[in-house]
């Protein structure tokens, strides 16, 4: 089946830690994009990615980092420089750019935590 | 700057209908999603609105007004089930790919 695979579920972190938030899609979707959730709020963009090897900051971008090496995976760091990362993460994608079909896909979500 | 306005929570009765507002000002413009969330899950898409028309899909409708910056979803014979977050969001901001989510609405069906 086809679809954006997070992992992991549940993540702890330590004061001064790096951690990488994983973010796999067999769709075949060129655009990819880090969403933050905090309690209560909607969805705020940290990154996005619309072809390999570029990126781009959204609108919470400081204290993490991304890549895209490949089509399939959009991986995000929360680096030690992010203060307050306790958040529920989502990775989604777009399939080819189309008017008519611009819906993301999620994935299912990391929930990070700070220890 | 962007801004996307939904009210923060709304309560309704099992059976009711449920109309949640949705205004944006934004720099650009393609079209306005509509994603049901349910607590710590992803959202799932409901609803994608480009043109001035009302768009039925089952119990749940949607419309849109570009020319007032204005969109609502209806909610019809709420159930239980229906008791979740409901996100606005604009696509085309900035003549990007990205989409701007406004804070969302938390809906309560009560018995």
């Amino acid at each position: 089946d086809g679809g954006i695979t997070q992992s992991p579920k549940y993540l702890f972190r330590k004061e001064g830690q790096n951690v990488t938030l994983s973010c796999e899609q067999n769709l075949n979707h060129d655009a990819m994009y880090w969403y933050r959730q905090d309690p209560g709020q909607g969805l705020r963009l940290i990154y996005y990615s619309q072809i390999v090897n570029d990126f781009q900051k959204g609108d919470i971008a400081e204290g993490y980092s991304v890549s895209r090496e490949k089509k399939e995976s959009f991986p995000l760091t929360v680096t030690s420089a992010q203060k307050n990362p306790t958040a529920f993460y989502l990775c989604a994608s777009t399939p080819p750019r189309d008017r008519t079909n611009e819906k993301l896909f999620f994935g299912s979500g990391t929930q990070l935590s700070v220890l | 700057g962007q801004n996307i306005d939904q009210p923060t929570e709304m309560t309704a009765t099992e059976g009711a209908i449920v109309q949640i507002n949705c205004t944006y000002q934004t720099s650009g413009f393609n079209g306005l999603f509509w994603y049901q969330q349910h607590a710590g899950e992803a959202p799932t898409f409901l609803s994608y609105n480009v043109l001035d028309v009302l768009e039925e899909k089952g119990r749940f409708s949607s419309f849109l007004s570009r020319s007032k910056g204005y969109s609502y979803l209806l909610l019809k014979e709420l159930q239980m089930k229906d008791s979740a977050s409901y996100l606005c969001a604009v696509s085309g901001v900035d003549s990007s790919y990205k989409l701007i989510f406004g804070s969302g609405t938390r809906l309560l069906v009560r018995p």
